[in-house]
């Protein structure tokens, strides 16, 4: 597709279950972040792939929460024994560079609901 | 932590108004953004200013930087409805492989 595809767009979950949300950025985008919103609030940063240098993860708010980029493509965000304040829109972007902090492109998000 | 801070919170224009939007942040950048999220998903990019330019132009916006106060304006010309949405600022660090920082946005509202 042309632009960040993410999936689930909805995904409802039991406390204390794992839930995956992926993201498959533009084509040729070497920069993928991901973010988090909760309701009402502005984007809180969670980890930033670029390239094939070590991921920056200081904002994962926890040891619950992973993320992975495989072939330098799709990302799958984990979050693992969920809580009911993980409940958010998880939003995902690409850009064609990181550095220097180059135009994002978004998908639509995938909104987690934890009961 | 967040850099930017967007103020006002919430802003209500009448359609036809000028709506401002400010934004400060509190390290050195190399750029700082501008975008726009509809209905709490998807954000869409807006504007990009550099932080050697102090002033640019994109249709009906105009954004404004000025490094030493550490602040950024955008201006939205002769709104619409269709302009109502949430505005939200990013920052850029200077570091060169830093992940853009987002505000917590201005709730923009346009009355017809």
């Amino acid at each position: 597709g042309a632009g960040v595809s993410q999936s689930p767009s909805n995904k409802v979950t039991e406390k204390g279950k794992d839930v995956e949300l992926r993201c498959d950025p533009i084509s040729g985008h070497t920069a993928l972040y991901w973010y988090r919103q909760s309701l009402g609030q502005g984007l809180e940063f969670l980890i930033y792939f670029q390239g094939n240098s070590a991921p920056d993860k200081s904002g994962l708010p926890s040891d619950r929460f992973s993320a992975e980029r495989t072939g330098g493509s799709v990302s799958t965000l984990t979050i693992q024994r969920t809580q009911q304040e993980d409940s958010a829109v998880y939003l995902c972007a690409s850009s064609l560079s990181g550095r220097n902090g180059g135009e994002l492109f978004f998908g639509e998000g995938s909104r987690l609901t934890v009961l | 932590s967040q850099q930017g801070e967007e103020d006002p919170q919430a802003l209500s224009i009448q359609e036809g108004e000028n709506a401002t939007m400010n934004c400060s942040y509190k390290t050195s950048i190399n750029n700082l953004q501008w975008y726009r999220q509809n209905s709490g998903r998807g954000l869409v990019h807006l504007i990009l200013i550099r932080s050697n330019e102090r002033e640019k132009h994109s249709g009906r916006l105009r954004v404004t930087l000025d490094t030493s106060k550490k602040s950024s304006s955008l201006l939205i010309t002769a709104s619409r409805a269709a302009d109502t949405a949430s505005y939200f600022c990013a920052t850029g660090g200077d570091s060169g492989n830093t992940p853009l920082v987002f505000g917590k946005g201005t709730r923009l509202s346009v009355i017809a």
